[in-house]
């Protein structure tokens, strides 16, 4: 099993631009979720997913879009970057029930963002 | 809204010394609370708490849980340079929300 993964490792964009990151996981873990970290912080909730076909808003959503059209894959879009989005980002999947997940989460390497 | 808040967000110990590390919660719904190692990487999953007053242990690491005073607490003995660290509690069940760490740092 190759767990959660995340491409790219490392990306660098102008501000204005966009990209998405893309996350996987094999586990077939119907919760996931998207976490953006800043020097010195915690993480910090931006998207999650309890399901294909359902996501919602997490702590800090605004900037991002997700889509859930498989268990397996939940990208996370920036529409136009901006210095702000500057950060590392990870992918977490975990095990769920009925929509809410109260156990472990399995985290990508995660992938760092800088936005000149 | 569903809330996680750590104490103290840093703290730097000698070698050997005992650290006690908070995270208090407001939630709507209580399931679990997860505490989470993360060094240079992706955070790592230490315990799962889910019910009050039962110590869970992992060698020199311990933690409990008071759900009637809605916090946890994580306790290092005998801390070596290797517990050098954020720490990281989690809370909900639908948000899964972390607090902001705690940046331990032992000085051999």
């Amino acid at each position: 099993n190759a767990g959660v993964t995340q491409t790219p490792k490392f990306q660098v964009l102008k501000t204005g631009q966009s990209m998405t990151l893309q996350c996987a996981q094999d586990m077939n873990h119907e919760y996931m979720s998207w976490y953006r970290q800043d020097p010195g912080m915690g993480l910090r909730l931006i998207h999650y997913s309890v399901g294909a076909g359902i996501t919602d808003q997490g702590e800090v959503p605004n900037g991002y879009n997700v889509s859930r059209s498989t268990t397996e894959d939940f990208p996370l879009r920036l529409l136009s970057a901006a210095p702000s989005q500057t950060s590392v980002y990870f992918c977490a999947s975990s095990y769920s029930r009925a929509g809410r997940s109260s156990y472990e989460q399995y985290f990508g390497p995660g992938t760092r963002l800088t936005v000149t | 809204e569903d809330k996680v808040v750590q104490s103290p967000l840093s703290l730097v110990v000698h070698e050997g010394d005992t650290v006690t590390l908070n995270c208090s919660y407001e939630v709507t719904n209580f399931r679990s609370l997860l505490w989470y190692k993360q060094e240079k990487k992706a955070p790592t999953f230490l315990f799962m708490l889910t019910s009050s007053g039962i110590e869970k242990k992992s060698g020199r690491l311990s933690s409990i849980l008071d759900k009637k005073e809605l916090f946890s607490i994580l306790n290092i003995t005998a801390t070596q340079t290797g517990d050098s660290a954020i720490y990281l509690c989690r809370q909900g069940a639908q948000k899964l929300v972390f607090g902001q760490g705690t940046r331990l740092t032992i000085n051999p």
